[in-house]
């Protein structure tokens, strides 16, 4: 199984140009998410996508726009990029949360792709 | 104010002794769940442990064990017998029930980074 899968791995853009990461999962979830993460900031949410055909913001949403293609799909535009959108993100897909999953191992759990570096001159 | 709070930037461990990373959480919901991942130099994000909100018992995974005050809003990581693979940035993150305002997604903490010495 490949899992989470995020393409490309590396990219350098200049301010102003425009980009699409793309998130491919291959595990039947429900929910994908685009999150950022900065030096000393951890992982921040960009947006998620609880079921196919829906789209919501995260906590730092500026600056970039969604598509849930289909079920596997979720990718990640950046319209005009900027200096501060240099950043790694990386995208996760999962199960709908269930409280009552109890301690087995893997519940509810968040699987991760490799991770997106990108660089904004 | 911090839903995931981390207060240890940086942390050494002898190898093969224990080492605890701390984790302290705030939420309402009575319904969450709290989880600990592991981000090596490499990168990628790697699930460690989870414990839910109902969970009666301490969850343990391996070397991996979390201890889960729920009272105090803590769940520390306890990782025993320590290697030098354990080097690694270490998140806390915490998902809060449809109350909480966070509509289930996960949240993390800012990481602690652990340094096992020879």
């Amino acid at each position: 199984n490949a899992g989470v899968t995020q393409t490309p791995k590396f990219q350098v853009l200049k301010t102003g140009q425009s980009m699409t990461l793309q998130c491919a999962q291959d595990m039947n979830h429900n929910s994908m998410y685009w999150y950022r993460q900065d030096p000393g900031m951890g992982l921040r949410l960009i947006y998620y996508s609880a079921s196919e055909g829906t789209t919501d913001k995260g906590e730092v949403p500026n600056g970039y726009n969604v598509s849930r293609l289909n079920k596997r799909e979720f990718s990640l535009r950046l319209e005009s990029a900027a200096p501060s959108q240099t950043s790694v993100y990386f995208c996760a897909s999962s199960e709908s949360f269930s409280f009552f999953g109890g301690a087995s191992s893997g519940a509810n759990v968040l699987t991760f792709g490799a991770g997106s570096r990108l660089t904004v001159l | 104010a911090q839903k995931i709070t981390q207060t240890q930037p940086g942390m050494f461990v002898q190898e093969k002794e224990a080492v605890t990373l701390d984790c302290t959480y705030d939420t309402s919901d009575p319904s969450y769940g709290l989880f600990w991942y592991k981000q090596p130099s490499s990168g990628e994000m790697i699930f460690l442990i989870y414990q839910g909100s109902y969970d009666q018992q301490n969850a343990t995974e391996g070397r991996y064990s979390l201890n889960f005050q729920k009272a105090r809003k803590s769940a520390n990581l306890v990782i025993s017998a320590s290697q030098l693979g354990d080097s690694a940035m270490y998140f806390c993150a915490m998902r809060e029930g449809l109350y909480g305002g966070s509509q289930g997604n996960l949240i993390f903490g800012k990481g602690t980074k652990l340094s096992v010495k020879p």
